[in-house]
């Protein structure tokens, strides 16, 4: 099974900081890589597909680059409805994993 | 914007069975590869098991943790999916998904309880 690991485990940042949060996976997945935001009762939401694409409606200030192993999700400017997990999930072949989350708050 | 709506998340002894269902209002859920999704408490999401479409004929898969313990099924009349637990383990205790994982389209999950 192909593993997936994510730094940090938590950040802190203010409002308008740029957010990076890698996401590593323990081998080549090519493109096959998605960013979710969880926020805690809700159904994750899916940010950016195919590695760097974003999904209809999301906010421009996320962006995501990055392929074969190493992944980067980038928010050029955080704002208070970003509080919230987000995890890296492959789908390359079965079984499908996710990384561990990272925990975004404010400082 | 895709709806999907899990229920039958309960208390449940080891040993004992249960069924999860997964209703998908805006979307003809036999034309969607459908998965399940669980996330045990303080730990990551670990993916559980996946019905193909109907045009691939509904052929299920399933993760090693769960193999031949849980079954995925669907009833196309309900526009709905199900999974059935069985065999529970104190291990199980998670919040279950259901999701289009091809698509990005998650419900906001039940609660399964094994103690």
């Amino acid at each position: 099974d192909i593993q997936m690991t994510q730094s940090p485990s938590s950040l802190s940042a203010s409002v308008g900081d740029r957010v990076t949060i890698t996401c590593q996976a323990s081998q080549d997945i090519d493109f096959s890589l998605s960013w979710y935001q969880h926020k805690p009762g809700k159904a994750p939401k899916l940010l950016i597909f195919d590695a760097s694409k974003l999904e209809a409606g999301v906010p421009s200030r996320f962006s995501g680059s990055g392929s074969g192993a190493h992944f980067t999700l980038t928010i050029s400017s955080l704002q208070p409805e970003d509080v919230a997990t987000y995890f890296c999930h492959h789908l390359d072949h079965l079984p499908y994993t996710f990384g561990p989350g990272t925990k975004v708050d404010f400082k | 914007e895709v709806q999907m709506a899990e229920s039958g998340g309960t208390w449940v002894q080891p040993g004992r069975s249960l069924r999860l269902s997964c209703e998908v209002p805006g979307i003809k859920a036999s034309e969607y590869y459908m998965d399940w999704v669980r996330q045990a408490p303080g730990k990551g999401m670990e993916w559980v098991g996946r019905s193909r479409d109907k045009a691939n004929g509904y052929i299920t898969d399933y993760a090693a943790s769960v193999r031949g313990r849980f079954i995925i099924s669907r009833d196309d009349s309900q526009n709905s999916i199900y999974l059935h637990l069985s065999n529970l383990k104190t291990e199980d205790t998670a919040v279950y998904y259901c999701a289009t994982l091809s698509d990005g389209y998650w419900g906001q999950g039940t609660l399964v309880t094994v103690s």
